[in-house]
């Protein structure tokens, strides 16, 4: 079966600029997880997503951050405007089921960014 | 509270040694630990879910062990390869979050 896609692999973007990142999931994942990972540490939650609706999204900054799974399947994260300290890696991972069923999870290769 | 924490935080061994990951959790209540190999550059990969019950699972060269009284697993990489170079990272979900260690940067040298 095909993983989980996201693009763009690479981007570089100015302070104050904005930028989204794009993920299709395994085909019957309900459930998208968007991660921020960075340099050195594990992945940190950004936002669940059951369907089309949110589960958790308790740690992202709502002020700048945004993101949406409007028909349930692919699912777009976006960062308006950007701050050095969002350069990270942006991880997409999906599964059949959530976190405390035996489903296992799938990442994507994710997003590298580079906020200059 | 609900933490995972991960020792050591880098490990350098050479190629054909054995070596052990160990992961320390709070989090509470406890359904499942997850054991993740990332390679640089890429996404996490699952090698094996750990239940309430089982206290020992392998995969291939991997074996990972739970203690769900002391809240410890560890990750047992026998024969090391080259391609085992990676962060090894301890994952515990709590509810409707998964709980991430900082991960074992592994290091395998010829």
């Amino acid at each position: 079966e095909a993983g989980v896609a996201q693009s763009p692999r690479y981007k570089i973007i100015e302070k104050r600029q904005s930028v989204a990142f794009w993920c299709n999931p395994i085909s019957g994942h309900a459930t998208l997880y968007w991660y921020q990972q960075i340099l050195g540490q594990g992945p940190k939650l950004l936002i669940q997503f059951q369907n089309n609706g949110v589960v958790d999204d308790s740690q992202l900054p709502k002020d700048r951050f945004s993101a949406e799974r409007l028909k349930g399947v692919d699912s777009t994260l976006k960062i308006q405007p950007a701050k050095l300290e969002d350069s990270a890696v942006y991880l997409c991972a999906s599964s059949l089921g959530g976190p405390s069923s035996y489903n296992e999870q799938f990442f994507g290769p994710g997003t590298r960014l580079t906020v200059l | 509270k609900n933490q995972v924490e991960q020792s050591p935080q880098s490990l350098i061994i050479l190629e054909g040694k054995n070596c052990t990951l160990q992961c320390n959790y709070t989090v509470s209540p406890f359904s499942n630990l997850r054991w993740y190999k990332q390679d640089t550059g890429r996404g996490p990969v699952s090698l094996t879910i750990m239940t309430f019950s089982e206290n020992t699972k392998s995969n291939g060269r991997y074996t990972a062990t739970l203690d769900a009284d002391t809240k410890q697993s560890s990750l047992h990489i026998t024969a090391s390869q080259l391609s085992d170079s990676a962060s090894y990272i301890c994952v515990v979900p709590n509810n409707n979050d998964m709980r991430f260690g900082a991960g074992t940067r592994l290091t395998v040298k010829p």
